[in-house]
């Protein structure tokens, strides 16, 4: 099975910074990697696919990078309703795995 | 607009059974890998089990293989999910999630994503 980490598990940030969460696999995906984000309560949004295409509707403040094993989910300018929880996953078969998730909090 | 509205969820003894139902709405059903993921409290998402369009692929996490079953009915737009004894460890919201599987060289990430409906595993 993938295995999927994330770093960091918490990052503590302010209004205005650039932040940067990274997802490494335990064996090569290709660029088959997703980002949602989710607030508690709320369903998961998708953000990214495909490792750094943006979905539908999600502003461009919100880049991703990456191909094999690593990846980087980067938030250009946090603003309020940036801080939530990101997860990174895998989709390269019918097998999903998730990274543990980041918690983007208010420094 | 794409809507996954999941039911089924409650409160149920360990060793028991729950049957969850997702409904699909306003795309071609048929055409669509689905899949269920949870999330305990407070915990991260966990991928459950996916579907192929056709029911022909199927497959389970590890900790569910052998007590839950996958299936869909194509033609009532509708998932389902028939978890059999059920452990405390089963307690989460569940999910469904359009997407999943490869075809033509693309692979397909979580593009829609049903509410969610509590499951409990508590005696």
């Amino acid at each position: 099975d993938i295995q999927m980490t994330q770093s960091p598990s918490t990052l503590s940030a302010s209004v205005g910074d650039r932040v940067t969460i990274t997802c490494r696999a335990s064996q090569s995906i290709s660029s088959w990697l997703a980002w949602y984000q989710q607030k508690p309560g709320i369903t998961p949004k998708l953000l990214i696919y495909k490792a750094s295409s943006l979905a539908s509707g999600v502003p461009s403040k919100f880049s991703g990078s990456g191909s094999g094993t690593e990846f980087t989910l980067t938030i250009s300018s946090l603003q309020p309703d940036d801080f939530a929880t990101y997860y990174c996953q895998q989709y390269n078969s019918y097998s999903w795995t998730f990274g543990q998730g980041t918690k983007v909090e208010i420094k | 607009e794409v809507q996954l509205v999941e039911s089924g969820g409650g409160l149920v003894k360990p060793g028991g059974s729950l049957r969850l139902s997702c409904a699909a709405s306003e795309f071609t059903f048929s055409a669509f890998s689905m899949n269920w993921v949870r999330q305990a409290p407070g915990k991260g998402l966990e991928w459950v089990s996916s579907i192929s369009g056709s029911g022909g692929y199927i497959n389970y996490a590890d900790s569910v293989k052998g007590r839950f079953t996958i299936s869909r009915d194509n033609a009532k737009n509708s998932l389902h999910l028939q978890m059999n004894s059920l452990r405390a460890e089963d307690t989460a919201v569940y999910y469904c999630a359009r997407g999943g599987g490869c075809s033509g060289g693309t692979c397909y990430s979580a593009d829609y994503w049903g509410q969610g409906t509590l499951v409990t595993v508590s005696s």
